[in-house]
């Protein structure tokens, strides 16, 4: 079937290797960011978190890094391995009382190649 | 249940048709989002309830578009008249937080992909 990633930027790594995806957000009032991760055929699905105040947050494999100053987050995935192709999408959030919402990038394909 | 199911998994429409899309949340979750995802798009907000209050509209592309969750709990999506653009997977996701609050723990349904002929 159709992939949730047609037409989207692929990134291309060696199992084993390091993973570095990119976003550029648009609002720097933006308080809180997340990245997803999305597989052909299912919803969206919570990776890693980090607020507007924090430069770096690690997780399991994983670590994000936000730049404020040029609007830039970015997602590290350590030892990379093939359930982690998939696409990818960062999203924002900014608090505007009851209309507060996430809005979510571009994604980008992740292939692993065995 | 376990996580965010919604029905179908799959819809054809005739352009013109009508469609429901039906969305049950995890039980207990206050806040209940719709969002549109166009091939190869990341998604994109729709409408959001806080218990039964739709208290977010904004992201509904025109008036053919409408949606309810008249006990809190279930929601429906409903398309009139439909037409080709509107061709897309429709994504539901559920918190325990308000919109207001940090969104901790969106849960998202595996969606309802939506193709119209």
């Amino acid at each position: 079937g159709e992939s949730v990633g047609l037409h989207l930027p692929t990134l291309s790594v060696q199992e084993g290797d390091n993973s570095i995806i990119n976003c550029a957000y648009s609002n720097s009032a933006s308080d809180y960011f997340i990245w997803y991760k999305q597989e052909s055929g299912k919803g969206p699905q919570f990776i890693i978190d980090i607020r507007s105040n924090m430069d770096k947050r690690q997780g399991q494999r994983v670590t994000v890094l936000l730049n404020k100053t040029v609007k830039h987050l970015s997602l590290q995935i350590a030892a990379t391995q093939p359930g982690d192709s998939a696409v990818y999408f960062c999203a924002e959030f900014h608090f505007t009382g009851a209309n507060s919402k996430l809005t979510f990038g571009k994604g980008i394909t992740l292939s692993v190649r065995p | 249940g376990a996580g965010v199911s919604q029905s179908p998994r799959y819809k054809v429409a005739k352009r013109g048709q009508d469609v429901a899309l039906r969305c049950d949340p995890i039980s207990g979750h206050v806040s209940l989002f719709w969002y549109q995802q166009a091939l190869g798009q990341g998604p994109e907000f729709l409408t959001y309830f806080q218990n039964e209050a739709q208290l977010d509209k904004s992201g509904l592309p025109s008036d053919r578009f409408f949606a309810e969750r008249p006990e809190g709990s279930v929601s429906t999506l409903k398309i009139q008249r439909t037409q080709q653009e509107d061709s897309a997977v429709y994504l539901c996701a559920s918190s325990v937080t308000r919109a207001t609050e940090i969104p901790y723990g969106y849960t998202f349904g595996s969606g309802t992909r939506l193709t119209v002929v």
